[in-house]
């Protein structure tokens, strides 16, 4: 099975900052990864899908990068309403693993 | 409006069954790859199951392989979770999710239906 390890698991910042989280796979997985953020008591939402395609909808300020093992998900200006947990997703091979998750709160 | 509506979830003993269900609306239901996914109390997401657009193709997470049943029946729009031999560690808030496009994340989710294993 393919694990995720994402960095930080948690992190705390202050509306306006560039946040970048990372995703790291243990084995390649081309650009089969997707983005979600989930907020208390809400189901997850979609935010980026293969890597760095933007979902319908979602806010520009979020992008996705990377290929292979090592991933990428900036939010160029954090607004109040992204403070929320942030999981990536492998959609290589099954299981389709997720990461641990990246909380991000406010400073 | 595009929209899944689990249901199904109950308080149920260490070794018994149960089935989920999930009704979608306001997409054409057989046109997509199904999924569950599970979030247990205060962790993060667990992938559990997929069908193919016709349920010809299903795969599992290893938790659950040989225990759970995915399946979908597209004429009443609804896909199913039958789980059996359930364990405590299979208490969490379950929800449906439809693939944006093929190995390309889920873009619809439900609003999750909660199993409770115990004694």
């Amino acid at each position: 099975d393919i694990q995720l390890t994402q960095s930080p698991s948690f992190l705390s910042a202050s509306v306006g900052d560039r946040v970048t989280i990372t995703c790291r796979a243990s084995q390649g997985i081309s650009s089969y990864l997707a983005w979600y953020q989930q907020k208390p008591g809400k189901a997850p939402k979609l935010l980026i899908y293969a890597a760095s395609t933007l979902q319908s909808g979602v806010p520009s300020r979020f992008s996705g990068s990377g290929s292979g093992t090592e991933f990428t998900l900036t939010i160029s200006s954090l607004q109040p309403e992204d403070f929320a947990t942030y999981y990536c997703q492998q959609l290589n091979s099954y299981p389709r693993t997720f990461g641990p998750g990246t909380k991000v709160d406010i400073k | 409006e595009v929209q899944l509506v689990e249901s199904g979830g109950v308080v149920v003993q260490p070794g018994g069954s149960l089935r989920l269900s999930c009704a979608a609306s306001g997409f054409t239901f057989d046109d997509y790859t199904m999924h569950w996914v599970r979030q247990a109390p205060g962790k993060g997401l667990e992938w559990v199951s997929l069908i193919s657009w016709d349920g010809g193709s299903t795969y599992y997470a290893d938790s659950v392989k040989g225990r759970f049943t995915i399946s979908r029946d597209n004429s009443k729009n609804s896909l199913y979770l039958q789980m059996n031999s359930l364990r405590t560690e299979d208490t969490a808030l379950y929800y449906c999710a439809k693939e944006v496009e093929l190995l390309a994340g889920m873009d619809v989710w439900g609003q999750g239906t909660t199993v409770t294993v115990s004694s």
